[in-house]
This record gives structure tokens, sequence and C-alpha cells, in this order.
């Protein structure tokens, strides 16, 4: 299995609202990883776990709150969003490898912030 | 950018056609990594060239490196028109568990 899965597909929230994205590997992948991606513009990182630990947090605002509960399964908590946050967000697994690794990536989530 | 730059920014030709796209970057790197992306759809590894290769082959994909001039290209071959996508190069970032990304060439094969 080399998928990894992401929920919700699309998701419209109100500057006010508290939800989550979630994402899940099954490929035995120790390194998970968190990208913001605005249109027609490049993947930004914003959160790398490896081992279940957070190891680069990229200057995120705290609005951003990532949760990594086991080695399959990486959340992203949103709160108090603004609409500039209005983008694809994509969740990515890898082995842990600091020399040579593939990221796979789940097809994201495509979030609105009203 | 952090690290790289792509060009052409985008790109269209017509079925058949080779496309070739270049991407540029800017600190010493262990690899150098090659992604499609289908509009609004996650990223897809192509291929990945280590700093020690000059070339690399994958089916329709061929990646050249040339780590004194910082820059590599992909070239593909026969274009098709489910080739249309977006593609991104990538490279390691000082010893991190990271990856930055190039701009992008958005890539266009007309039937």
């Amino acid at each position: 299995d080399t998928e990894v899965t992401q929920t919700p597909k699309h998701l419209v929230m109100g500057m006010t609202n508290k939800k989550s994205l979630k994402c899940e590997q099954h490929m035995g992948h120790r390194a998970m990883y968190w990208y913001k991606q605005k249109a027609k513009k490049p993947p930004e990182l914003m959160f790398v776990y490896s081992y279940e630990k957070l190891s680069i947090n990229e200057s995120v605002p705290s609005r951003f709150s990532p949760e990594c509960p086991n080695s399959s399964l990486l959340n992203l908590h949103l709160h108090a969003l603004q609409p500039e946050d209005s983008a694809l967000y994509l969740c990515a697994s890898s082995q842990v490898n600091l020399n040579t690794y593939e990221q796979y990536f789940g097809p994201g989530t495509r979030l609105t912030v009203t | 950018s952090q690290q790289g730059e792509e060009d052409p920014q985008a790109l269209s030709i017509q079925e058949g056609e080779n496309a070739t796209m270049n991407c540029s970057y800017k600190t010493s790197i262990n690899n150098l990594q090659w992604y499609r992306q289908n509009s609004g759809r996650g990223l897809v590894h192509l291929i990945l060239i280590r700093s020690n290769e000059r070339e690399k082959h994958s089916g329709r994909l061929r990646v050249t490196l040339d780590t004194s001039k910082k820059s590599s290209s992909l070239l593909i071959t026969a274009s098709r028109a489910a080739d249309t996508a977006s593609y991104f190069c990538a490279t390691d970032w000082q010893g991190a568990q990271k990856l930055v990304f190039g701009q992008g060439t958005r890539l266009t094969i007309n039937p």
C-alpha cells in the first residue's frame, strides 16, 4: 500500500470555527509532513514529524496546530483562521533518511476560509 | 525563492514532441528530485538523482544534473496529453529532513 489518504477533500470554515485535517499512511514511514500550497505556487513546508516528534516548524502561526498521535496518523488542527489561509493542504510521508528519500503525497484538502 | 528556480514557468507543445524543463538551485545538495502534480491534486514522485550522478533515465524521462552549475533538467520524450501537469524540482536542504521545491513548470500538451 503506497497510498497517503487525507480527509476531508474539501473544507469550508468560518474564521471562528475549529476544524481538523487528517492524514494517514500505512507504508511504515516514520517521517510525516504538512505543506501549504497556494494556486500556481510550489508546496511550502509547514511541519515535519520524525518518529512521532515534531522536528521542524517553519514558523507557522499558532492557529495551525499539528499532532501526530501515532506513526500512521497526522492531524492538523485549525482555529481562528484568516481568509489568506485558504489553500490546498498536502500531507506527505517518507522514510527517515537525511540523504535519500522520496516523499509520498496525499491528494490534499482544499480549504476555504470565509 | 529559498532554493531554486525553474524555467520556463509555462510550456505548451504538441503531442509527440519532447519537453524540456530546467531547474537551478543555490546550495550544495545530496540529491535532487522531480515531482509531477496534476491540477489541484497531490504530487507524484518521478525520479531522484544523487549528487554523484550526472544522468538518469526512467521510461520516457531523462534527468541530468550538473552540480558545478547547480542545475538540472528534465526531458520528457514523445509527450502525451496525460503528461499535462505542473512539474517541480525539489532539493534536500542543508542536512535537514525537508525538501525545498522550485517554482515549477506548467506543461500543456496539445492533442
